[in-house]
């Protein structure tokens, strides 16, 4: 089957690192990618990763196993701002079509002063 | 540059109407996806459109539909509302497809009552 798994929830301090991990399972794999969302908001494009390691972009950083059908995405220096949802997405084969952008379920970021 | 703007922004309609919502990409993207975010099923693919073709699909029934115009900007129609079809409808265009990078629009807070 097709399926993305990441935490529902991660809670950490002001200035903290954190790590929200990804694990997939699809056929027709084109890449990896991560999106912010603020309550009340759409979602913001963070990265996209086709091709194994890791993709800095200023405090956020994505990285990419293609073998172990596995991504995480690196939030440092963390922000009060920070505080929101974010979804990785994959694309999946579909019978009819050429494909489909799977979410996964999303992990709810809190940061605590 | 502008961005992706849909409208309406807000729409309340009963059990067995139709609605039409629509989308305007960012100049130059011809590729615009559509998206229903409920709290419980999350984000789902609903359908792509790339220079006026449906080339991508979800699992939506046959009562969602769209279609993208010569200028790009897309309509997505929903015929015989039920219930459960609340939601709200985000568009995303890009440049060469939902499975890289995508810009949201606001979205459009559908209630069926």
């Amino acid at each position: 089957g097709q399926s993305l798994e990441q935490p529902s929830e991660v809670t950490a301090v002001e200035g903290a690192i954190v790590q929200i991990n990804c694990t997939y399972q699809t056929s027709g794999f084109y890449g990896l990618s991560w999106y912010q969302q603020h309550d009340g908001g759409a979602p913001t494009f963070l990265s996209y990763n086709a091709l194994d390691g890791l993709e800095e972009t200023g405090r956020f950083s994505s990285f990419l196993s293609r073998s172990d059908s596995y991504g995480y995405l690196l939030l440092q220096e963390l922000q009060m701002k920070d505080s929101a949802s974010y979804f990785c997405a994959v694309r999946a084969v579909t019978t009819d079509s050429w494909g489909k952008l799977q979410f996964g379920a999303g992990t709810q970021v809190v940061v605590t002063p | 540059k502008a961005g992706v703007t849909q409208t309406p922004r807000y729409l309340i309609k009963t059990r067995g109407q139709q609605v039409t919502l629509s989308c305007s990409p960012i100049s130059g993207h011809r590729s615009v996806s559509w998206y229903q975010q409920t709290p419980g099923q999350g984000l789902q693919f609903l359908f792509e459109y790339f220079s006026e073709t449906q080339r991508n699909k979800g699992n939506f029934p046959g009562r969602f539909s769209g279609r993208q115009f010569s200028n790009s900007r897309s309509e997505m129609n929903v015929s015989t509302l039920e219930l459960g079809d609340s939601a709200l409808y985000l568009c995303a265009s890009s440049t060469q497809g939902p499975f890289y990078e995508q810009y949201f629009g606001p979205g459009t807070r559908l209630t069926v009552t």
